[in-house]
């Protein structure tokens, strides 16, 4: 079965200072997907970031890029130069492409930046 | 502007009653999704549809139901057999089913309360 681990349940980072926020995931298939996810308080999901496994660059959007260390099981999402709006939930998420192909979440990490 | 229509924002279900969750989207998208979220928690797969007048259980189906008559609208109805359903519902939907990096767009949920 799938697992995505979120060990961080609160963060606080200073305003224009990057973050890193850990996520690892349990699969023993080759073929997989993760995404980063972003809920503020409004509730709704916002999609950040994507990395496929056969990607062979950290994916980036933006302020946003992703740590992918593919021995370790690790897609670490890292926010350069945080700004106040970045104060939310964040969860990672997997799919599994040879495992009904349906998005698992972790946990979820919520990050507070402090002016 | 396309997207996601969750309704209500907020609902309130008396005991041994059934309330339906409106989920309505305007992207023509052919899969459509129902998460819950419990606070402090990741999200939960309850049921899924790939296609009109076809749906899935999730990891979490019983004590709910679901029906996909539309391509536009996959309504929630929470039973009076789901005896902790207070939660925040979440709607989302994919132009298919999990395919690689497809990401799935939200609404903004329901709280559901139990009084």
């Amino acid at each position: 079965a799938q697992k995505i681990t979120q060990t961080q349940p609160g963060m606080f980072v200073q305003e224009k200072e990057a973050v890193t926020l850990d996520c690892t995931y349990d699969t023993s298939d080759p073929s997989y997907g993760l995404f980063w996810y972003k809920q503020p308080s409004s509730g709704e999901m916002i999609f950040l970031i994507y990395q496929g496994s056969y990607d062979q660059q950290n994916a980036t959007e933006g302020r946003y890029s992703l740590n992918f260390q593919k021995a370790r099981k690790s897609a670490n999402l890292v926010i350069s130069a945080s700004q106040l709006g970045d104060s939310a939930m964040y969860f990672c998420a997997m799919r599994d492409f040879n495992a009904g192909n349906m998005l698992t979440f972790g946990g979820g990490t919520r990050l507070m930046v402090k002016p | 502007d396309g997207g996601i229509t969750q309704s209500p924002k907020y609902l309130f279900r008396k005991e041994g009653q059934n309330v339906t969750l409106s989920c309505e989207q305007n992207l023509n998208h052919d899969a459509m999704y129902w998460y819950r979220q419990d606070p402090g928690q990741g999200l939960r797969l309850i049921y899924y549809s790939q296609i009109v007048n076809d749906f899935q259980k999730g990891d979490i189906a019983e004590g709910y139901s679901v029906s996909r008559e539309k391509k536009e609208s996959f309504p929630l109805t929470v039973t009076s057999a789901q005896k902790n359903p207070t939660a925040f519902y979440l709607c989302a939907s994919s132009i298919q089913q999990g395919q690689g990096g497809e990401k799935l767009f939200f609404g903004s949920g329901t709280q559901l309360s139990v009084l």
